[in-house]
């Protein structure tokens, strides 16, 4: 599966757009991107996922690139209950998830 | 909306103890999997499970571990001899059979051991 590169952290303003970036330049025509978070200790939880496409679903949008090397979650207004680690995974899909450090999303009254 | 459960959420066992961890997958679903996690660190992969048999499993997930689904509802993860470093999360996912096979977690169970 291909790896993917993310900032550690970034703060946004509440009701403020949270775009978070994710670089994967090595993804193949046949990898997805997901979306997971992770609040606090609870159990990652699944956002929004894309091939090719821009994605919207009633939690977030997901932009990737025509390249496809790169993608954007936007939380179009973050709230207090959106920090969290969030975690940008490439892949089939048909194997285990890999996750690396994510990044660690403060929204900020 | 149909989720996955995990039981029990707090598990505290001494050292050299056999603990079984138990999972409802979301009833549909048919690929399995658990994940661990030790306090600070990354989610890690141990085992994912489909037509009741191990399909992959990681380095971590070595002799002292096993997994069944003994009926057609719960899946469990069982350590045979805990050790202190076996205390983490552990969370069981599960996912459906068809692209683009999102999984969805359980909210996880804390195992310390003493």
């Amino acid at each position: 599966d291909a790896k993917t590169t993310q900032p550690t952290s970034m703060d946004c303003a509440e009701g403020r757009a949270a775009n978070l970036p994710c670089n994967h330049s090595t993804i193949s025509g046949n990898e997805y991107v997901y979306w997971y978070r992770q609040i606090h200790s609870q159990g990652p939880q699944y956002i929004i996922h894309g091939l090719k496409n821009n994605e919207t679903n009633e939690m977030a949008s997901l932009i990737i690139t025509e390249d496809r090397k790169s993608s954007t979650l936007i939380l179009p207004h973050a709230t207090l209950r959106d920090t969290a680690v969030y975690y940008c995974i490439v892949g089939t899909g048909a194997n285990n998830l890999f996750f690396g450090t994510g990044t660690r999303l403060t929204v900020i009254p | 909306e149909p989720e996955v459960t995990q039981t029990p959420s707090h598990q505290v066992t001494q050292m050299g103890q056999e603990v079984i961890l138990r999972c409802v997958p979301i009833s549909n679903h048919l690929y399995f999997y658990w994940y661990r996690q030790i306090l600070g660190q990354k989610v890690e992969f141990l085992v994912s499970f489909y037509n009741n048999e191990i399909s992959e499993k990681s380095e971590i997930f070595d002799d002292q571990f096993s997994v069944e689904r003994p009926d057609g509802s719960n899946f469990t993860l069982k350590i045979r001899s805990t050790k202190l470093e076996d205390s983490a999360m552990y969370f069981c996912a599960s996912r459906p059979g068809q692209p683009p096979y999102e999984q969805y977690f359980g909210p996880g169970t804390r195992l310390t051991v003493t």
